[in-house]
């Protein structure tokens, strides 16, 4: 499976937007990136999944480079809800469900 | 629609022992995904099942086997308990597998091996 950097932790204001970056500079063509997160003591959560173009849903929004080798995902206004995990994962389109989970990036919400 | 539901939601098991872990699936999602998630880190995958049969295995030993019955519902099992083996175990149902669509986690098992 390709793999991703994300930074560590990151932290954000309440009401503020999030920018949460991540890079796969090996990605494949046929590799979707997804992420999920992760709340304190819960089970991950899915968030958003993209292959090429920019998406968006009522959670968040995926903003994938033109090369695809890097992504962001965006959080438009930060609640102290949003506090969690975030991770980035590269599945390929044939995957049958594996996720190959990193460290991925605590994201701290400051009231 | 009560979503993917573990139990025990908490366990502790002495070294050496076996130990089951159980799953339900979303309703309408036939796949189950087991991971196993050390404190600080990622989720790692363990197996997949589908069609009552494992399909993907990830780099565990065989002490960790599992099964599917046909409500698609599964247990996770591990023999011969390792201190190491302590962690939270999820458990992620998905519709059809090759879709490249969401999985869905439950809240998982904490176990603990004294």
């Amino acid at each position: 499976d390709a793999k991703t950097t994300q930074p560590n932790s990151m932290e954000s204001n309440e009401e503020e937007p999030v920018h949460l970056p991540c890079n796969h500079s090996t990605i494949s063509g046929t590799d979707y990136i997804h992420w999920y997160r992760q709340l304190p003591s819960q089970g991950p959560e899915y968030v958003i999944h993209g292959l090429t173009s920019n998406v968006n849903n009522r959670m968040a929004s995926l903003a994938i480079a033109e090369d695809r080798k890097s992504s962001t995902l965006i959080l438009h206004r930060a609640t102290l809800r949003d506090a969690a995990v975030y991770y980035c994962i590269l599945r390929d389109a044939g995957s049958n469900y594996k996720l190959t989970f990193g460290k991925g990036t605590l994201l701290t919400v400051n009231p | 629609d009560a979503g993917v539901t573990q139990s025990p939601t908490h366990l502790i098991k002495t070294r050496g022992q076996q130990v089951t872990l159980r799953c339900s699936p979303k309703s309408g999602h036939d796949t189950v995904s087991w991971y196993q998630q050390a404190l600080g880190q990622g989720p790692q995958f363990i197996f997949q099942y589908y069609e009552e049969e494992e399909r993907q295995r990830g780099n565990f030993p065989d002490r960790f086997s599992g099964h599917q019955f046909p409500n698609y519902s599964s247990e996770l099992n591990v023999n011969a308990l390792l201190l190491g083996d302590s962690a939270l175990y999820l458990c992620a149902s998905s519709p059809l597998p090759g879709k490249n669509t969401e999985a869905f986690f439950g809240q998982g098992t904490r176990l603990t091996v004294v």
